[in-house]
């Protein structure tokens, strides 16, 4: 079974600054998707940025980066500039590629911005 | 279609009686999927459909649990002789199936069981 560890329960960082989000998982598959989805105090969840594993360019979504390392099995968000509206929940998910399996969640980081 | 819409949004239930949600996906979505999350954890897959199709369960969900999609549009989660431990947020989500696992989430029908 795959898991997705999110290490950092916690993480805060000044507004304007860039901030790291770290991911681990764990598969036996070579095809798979990863995201990074964001859950906003209202608990609606949005698609922060996905990854299809086959591809190696890292992903980007305007100040949203992954820095995804297949071989590690990391898959990491960076959001530079932060901002007030980026705080939230975070959380990294797995889905694997053959099937149609749905999504394995990490527990999740709560990021705090500070003004 | 502005999103996938749950309905209700906050459910209050004794222990023992049966509840029933529903969700509607955005229409062109094939793929449903129902999600459980309790506080300070992420979801946890339940179960999932394509188009009428119930294709997977998680052991997550009991005997208890029984979830449908007549028609291949809207889907219906029913839990039977709720407990406390029921309590939680459950979640919708809809997707493509050549949209790369691309899947958007409802806002939830928070349960509490007294």
């Amino acid at each position: 079974a795959q898991t997705v560890t999110q290490s950092q329960p916690e993480m805060s960082v000044q507004e304007a600054e860039t901030v790291t989000l770290s991911c681990t998982y764990d598969t036996s598959e070579s095809d798979y998707y990863l995201f990074w989805y964001k859950q906003p105090p209202s608990r609606q969840m949005i698609l922060v940025i996905r990854q299809e594993a086959y591809k190696q360019q890292n992903a980007t979504e305007n100040r949203f980066s992954v820095n995804f390392q297949k071989a590690a099995k990391s898959f990491s968000l960076k959001i530079s500039d932060s901002q007030l509206g980026d705080a939230a929940m975070y959380f990294c998910a797995y889905s694997g590629g053959g099937g149609a399996d749905g999504l394995t969640f990490g527990k999740g980081t709560h990021l705090i911005i500070q003004p | 279609d502005t999103g996938v819409s749950q309905d209700p949004r906050h459910k209050i239930t004794k222990r023992g009686q049966n509840v029933t949600f529903r969700c509607d996906p955005i229409s062109e979505h094939n793929r449903l999927y129902w999600y459980r999350q309790t506080l300070g954890q992420g979801p946890e897959f339940l179960t999932y459909f394509q188009n009428e199709a119930q294709l997977e369960k998680s052991r997550l969900l009991s005997d208890r649990f029984s979830a449908e999609r007549p028609k291949g549009s809207f889907s219906t989660l029913e839990i039977q002789r709720t407990e406390q431990g029921d309590s939680a947020m459950y979640l919708c989500a809809s997707s493509l199936d050549w949209g790369g696992r691309l899947a958007f989430f409802g806002q939830g029908t928070r349960l509490t069981v007294v």
